[in-house]
């Protein structure tokens, strides 16, 4: 098993373009959650998915938008990057609301 | 606002000697506390997690002590080895009763000095 992937592992936007972060996994998690990692601050929640076609917003979803059409894929979309969403971004996936959270290996993105 | 905690933001020990990270927290619907341990471009990985119906948990060389009436837990790293130098988050959530969403404290990096 692969586990949690996420691709690519860097990219530099320029402001006002767009992208989408890409987050697939083979284990059969129902739960998958994207976090944004900046120094000093811990990880924040962006959104997250309990299933095929149910997501919700974490604390911080302003600026993001993901989607969930499938089990194994949630991929989160920048629309109109700004500066201010440089930052490494984090995929996990969990099988329920109990269990472990295991983590992707991470997206650098560095909008100027 | 931050629901969780974390200090040191730094800490630097001896190999062999003890490594201690503290949290706190304010809200008292948490029911699951895991450690995350994340080594310089890598995603974090669970270390050691506990739910507040004990006091304390321990895995090999890594011990949570859990203060429920004081809203605290920490991490106790015994025999600290270089390999052990890494940036370790404390975290909470609402594991039973909602869907698992992590509170992330700001992180410890640890060095341990051979």
């Amino acid at each position: 098993n692969a586990g949690v992937t996420q691709t690519p592992k860097f990219r530099i936007l320029k402001i006002g373009q767009s992208m989408t972060l890409q987050c697939a996994q083979d284990m059969n998690h129902n739960y998958m959650y994207w976090y944004r990692q900046d120094p000093g601050m811990g990880l924040k929640l962006i959104y997250y998915s309990v299933g095929a076609g149910i997501t919700d917003k974490g604390e911080v979803p302003n600026g993001y938008n993901v989607s969930r059409s499938t089990t194994e894929d949630f991929p989160l979309r920048l629309e109109l990057a700004a500066p201010s969403q440089t930052s490494v971004y984090f995929c996990a996936g969990a099988g329920g609301p109990s269990e472990t959270q295991y983590f992707g290996p991470g997206t650098r993105l560095l909008v100027l | 606002q931050q629901q969780v905690k974390q200090s040191p933001q730094s800490l630097i020990v001896q190999k062999g000697g003890i490594s201690i990270i503290n949290c706190a927290y304010e809200n008292t619907a948490f029911d699951y506390f895991p450690w995350y341990q994340q080594f310089p471009g890598k995603g974090p990985a669970l270390l050691i997690a506990i739910r507040p119906d004990v006091s304390e948990k321990k895995e090999g060389r890594f011990t949570i002590s859990f203060n429920k009436s004081a809203k605290q837990f920490s991490l106790h790293i015994m025999d600290s080895q270089p390999g052990d130098s890494a940036t370790y988050f404390c975290a909470a959530s609402l594991g039973q009763t909602g869907a698992n969403n992590l509170f992330f404290g700001t992180g410890t990096r640890l060095t341990v000095i051979p």
